[in-house]
């Protein structure tokens, strides 16, 4: 089945700095990849995603690129600011199917 | 406003007693999905619906039972064949179809006396 990594598991930058998040997954026929962002006590909120038919996808300072060939996705923020704390997620969709594979997360802490 | 609702949002369990988790949803969503998180974990699938009367296990659906009886509610119900409750409990529910996204409530935390 679907198996889905994430990297780093924590991540801190300055404020201002850009962040980059990489997830890689297993099945090749996978078409669906959201990310997600979880503040404490909450659940995860949809802030992106993207399908295979698609590159890149750019939601003001939120980014996410896809490259089928490697089988990896990367979630991009630029100008990062204090409230783009959270853990996020990223999660793949295999085939013909409706569920998602989740990765790890990773806790991004930007400092001001 | 649409959305998903989880009650409670803390729920205490006593050894060998079972507790049940709300979820209701007002989104008119056909699926429904039930998850585990545990801290520096993903999130596991427990069970899930795609429909009204029928359900199917996830990957960790030993010691959880649900119901679907009501487009709208999806009911986790924590037995005490489940030996390591202690977890962050996550409903999402979505249109139900390939390539779209899953919608979250805020959880529901349960701890063990």
């Amino acid at each position: 089945g679907e198996n889905v990594e994430q990297h780093p598991s924590t991540l801190s930058v300055q404020e201002g700095d850009s962040a980059v998040i990489k997830c890689t997954y297993s099945d090749s026929a996978s078409n669906y990849f959201p990310w997600y962002k979880q503040e404490l006590g909450k659940g995860p909120q949809l802030i992106i995603d993207i399908r295979s038919n698609v590159g890149e996808k750019k939601d003001q300072r939120i980014a996410v690129t896809l490259n089928k060939t490697a089988k990896h996705f990367s979630l991009h923020i630029t100008e990062t600011q204090p409230e783009d704390s959270a853990v996020y997620f990223c999660a793949a969709s295999p085939p013909g199917t409706d569920k998602l594979i989740f990765g790890t997360g990773t806790r991004l802490q930007v400092f001001p | 406003d649409g959305g998903i609702t989880q009650s409670p949002k803390y729920l205490f369990r006593k050894e060998g007693q079972n507790v049940t988790l709300s979820c209701e949803q007002n989104l008119n969503h056909d699926a429904m999905y039930w998850y585990r998180q545990d801290p520096g974990q993903g999130l596991r699938l427990i069970y899930y619906s795609q429909i009204v009367n029928d359900f199917q296990k996830g990957d960790i659906a030993e010691g959880y039972s649900v119901s679907r009886e009501k487009k709208e509610s999806f009911p986790l119900t924590v037995t005490s064949a489940q030996k390591n409750p202690t977890a962050f409990y996550l409903c999402a529910s979505s249109i139900g179809t390939t390539d779209q996204p899953q919608h979250f409530g805020d959880g529901t935390r349960l701890s063990i006396l």
